[in-house]
């Protein structure tokens, strides 16, 4: 079956760094996204990886390897307003988009 | 400001009752989709529009039924629905489902469900 794996939840402290790794076992690879989704609020669009390696967009860095079917997203300089769930989701092979149970960061003071 | 807008924000019903979610966007898509998001489980795609047409359903029950009347609108029909449903039922947009799985998807904030 087709899976992705990310931990349900984590913690951070605000000002630091933090890591939600992504793996994935899927029928083929056509593209890795990551969204975040604040409570009570809309998933939205942070990156999306097709090559390996590290995208990076201001605080938020996406990783990406293939080979390994693993993925993190990379949160610098944290803040309190970067509390809230991030999803990782995988295009396989048909081009169907096969969803993470998505990780909750909480950020501490 | 995400373009894609849902009603109502939070509904309760009971099993009996029918009702209607709606979900408009204003980003001159061309397919939409049905989510429905339970807490700790990832999203489940519902139905597919893409150009009005019904591309995809994914095994759902019968007691959710979907419209698309336009590129612009969709429609959730809800009617006997178990208490297992309570969810939230996100819509989202992108320009075409063809590639749609490696374009953005924009979603709406959601329609909390609560069946009694």
């Amino acid at each position: 079956g087709q899976n992705i794996d990310q931990p349900t939840e984590m913690t951070a402290t605000e000002g630091a760094i933090v890591q939600i790794n992504c793996t994935y076992q899927t029928s083929g690879f056509n593209g890795l996204f990551w969204y975040q989704q604040h409570a009570g609020e809309a998933p939205t669009f942070l990156s999306y990886n097709v090559l390996d390696g590290l995208e990076e967009k201001g605080r938020f860095s996406s990783f990406l390897s293939r080979s390994k079917g693993y993925s993190y997203l990379l949160l610098k300089e944290l803040q309190m307003k970067d509390s809230a769930s991030y999803l990782c989701a995988v295009t396989d092979s048909n081009y169907q988009l096969i969803w993470g149970a998505g990780t909750k960061l909480i950020i501490k003071p | 400001e995400t373009g894609v807008t849902q009603t109502p924000r939070h509904l309760v019903m009971g099993m009996t009752n029918k009702k209607s979610l709606k979900c408009e966007q204003h980003l001159g898509h061309n397919a939409m989709y049905w989510y429905k998001q339970s807490a700790k489980k990832p999203l489940e795609l519902m139905f597919v529009y893409n150009f009005k047409e019904q591309t995809e359903n994914n095994s759902v029950p019968s007691r959710f039924s979907p419209e698309c009347p336009n590129s612009s609108h969709l429609f959730l029909h809800l009617h006997t629905l178990q208490p297992e449903d309570s969810a939230l039922y996100l819509c989202a947009s992108s320009q075409d489902h063809v590639r749609g799985a490696q374009e953005t998807q924009y979603f709406g904030p959601g329609t909390r469900l609560l069946v009694l």
